[in-house]
């Protein structure tokens, strides 16, 4: 059953350090998600993905934060400056039609 | 500004009860999403409700949409230990917004 992938499953890095954040989407889904996930509380959504561009950011999703899909299969996440509190879950979902399929995640671990 | 709410936010029952899990939303939406999760684990597609009067049911969970009350309840049949985990509504509205998640810990 296809499902989606995130690489790496954790990561750990420094304050002010970039990180990029990877995942392969389901291959024949069009939306893309990224979510994060502070550890013990809800779910918030940072961005959705259509056609090559950002169709909806949250107010998370800030200057620091930057999405791309630089190929045909990979959806990633950078951000740019770290600080302690990006620590957290980050999921990417994909769909293709309003079924969101997550993938695993990766724990961010900023120190 | 949409806002979810759930409640309650922590449940323990009994194996064998039932229990209803309810989520509010303050606009305007079509699609409402229920999602399970284990600790440590990922978010698990449970329902997908478009529309008002939608009922879904798998195994002991049945999911239900009212978008004139800005409701979805999630029903439990008979809890086994299996259920025990972390269930969140989602409302998809410009951008999808989750509740804060109710715990359920199913003791038998």
């Amino acid at each position: 059953e296809p499902e989606v992938t995130q690489t790496p499953s954790h990561q750990v890095t420094q304050m002010g350090q970039e990180v990029i954040l990877r995942c392969v989407p389901i291959s024949n889904h069009l939306y893309f998600y990224w979510y994060r996930q502070i550890l013990g509380q809800k779910v918030e959504f940072l961005v959705s993905f259509y056609n090559n561009e950002i169709s909806e950011k949250s107010e998370i999703f800030d200057d620091q934060f930057s999405v791309e899909r630089p190929d045909g299969s990979n959806f990633t996440l950078k951000i740019r400056s770290t600080k302690l509190e990006d620590s957290a879950m980050y999921f990417c979902a994909s769909t293709s039609s309003y079924e969101q399929y997550f993938g695993p995640g990766t724990r961010l671990t900023v120190t | 500004e949409l806002k979810v709410e759930q409640n309650p936010l922590f449940l323990s029952m009994q194996e064998g009860k039932n229990y209803t899990i309810y989520c509010n939303y303050s606009t305007t939406s079509d699609r409402l999403y229920w999602y399970r999760q284990d600790p440590g684990k990922s978010l698990e597609s449970l329902f997908v409700l478009l529309s008002n009067g939608a009922v879904k049911q798998e195994g002991r969970l049945m999911a239900s949409l009212d978008t004139k009350a800005r409701l979805s309840t999630l029903h439990i049949t008979a809890a086994v230990h299996d259920l025990s985990a972390t269930y969140f509504c989602a409302v998809d509205g410009n951008d999808m917004r989750f509740g804060a998640g109710t715990r359920l810990t199913v003791k038998p």
